[in-house]
């Protein structure tokens, strides 16, 4: 069935540093989202993109969709400690269903 | 808005009891979703709701669960008799539209610990 793969698990910076997170898809995706959880917290949908090569930027967080849309990443600049939390990327391929990746838990060190 | 109201937050019970969670989505949201959290698995989708009719219950365990939602604004999560390895946070999310790809709103979750 479709699997969504997110590297790495884990990931711990210092504050001022760059973050970024890949998602990689076994099936083409027509459409792929973004969530951020906090710490004890829910899953909240960041962003959203369907186009190939597509990129978005949210401040200091870029999002970009593959070419041949099986793959994203999340970028995050100059990290602070509020960017702590777990990401989670989730697409939609041949299953119809969205299918979340395990998520990349990021801490910054102050 | 409320957002999405899941209840109890926090559930421990001993193996073998019978454990009702419940939710209520965003009003006017037509797609409910219920996922459950655990380290090792991640986000696993159970089962979901378009229009109080399921759609998709292969992500459901086993007989042991079963998932209802009798009008647009409650849906329950039933697991008869529990286990220790049901243990995990269980999700609630709704949706306003019915396709796959619409955007996610997740309740706080029931953090259930099974004994």
């Amino acid at each position: 069935g479709q699997q969504v793969m997110q590297i790495p698990q884990y990931q711990h910076v210092q504050e001022g540093e760059d973050f970024t997170t890949y998602c990689n898809s076994s099936t083409t995706l027509s459409n792929i989202q973004w969530y951020k959880q906090r710490p004890g917290g829910h899953p909240v949908f960041l962003i959203q993109l369907v186009k190939s090569g597509e990129v978005k930027k949210q401040k200091r967080l870029t999002f970009q969709f593959g070419e041949a849309k099986k793959n994203s990443s999340l970028h995050i600049t100059a990290t602070q400690t509020t960017d702590v939390g777990t990401y989670f990327c989730a697409g939609v391929g041949g299953s119809e269903k969205l299918v979340f990746g395990k998520g990349t838990k990021l801490t910054v060190n102050p | 808005d409320a957002g999405v109201i899941q209840s109890p937050r926090h559930e421990v019970t001993e193996m073998g009891q019978e454990v009702t969670l419940r939710c209520k989505p965003i009003s006017g949201h037509n797609s409910l979703f219920w996922y459950r959290q655990t380290m090792m698995r991640g986000l696993e989708l159970l089962i979901y709701f378009n229009n109080n009719v399921p759609i998709d219950d292969s992500g459901m365990p086993e007989d042991r669960f079963s998932a209802k939602m009798p009008n647009a604004s409650f849906s329950t999560l039933k697991i008869q008799p529990s286990e220790p390895r049901d243990s995990a946070v269980y999700f609630c999310a709704s949706s306003l539209g019915a396709g796959p790809g619409e955007t996610q709103y997740f309740g706080p979750g029931t953090r259930l610990l099974v004994l």
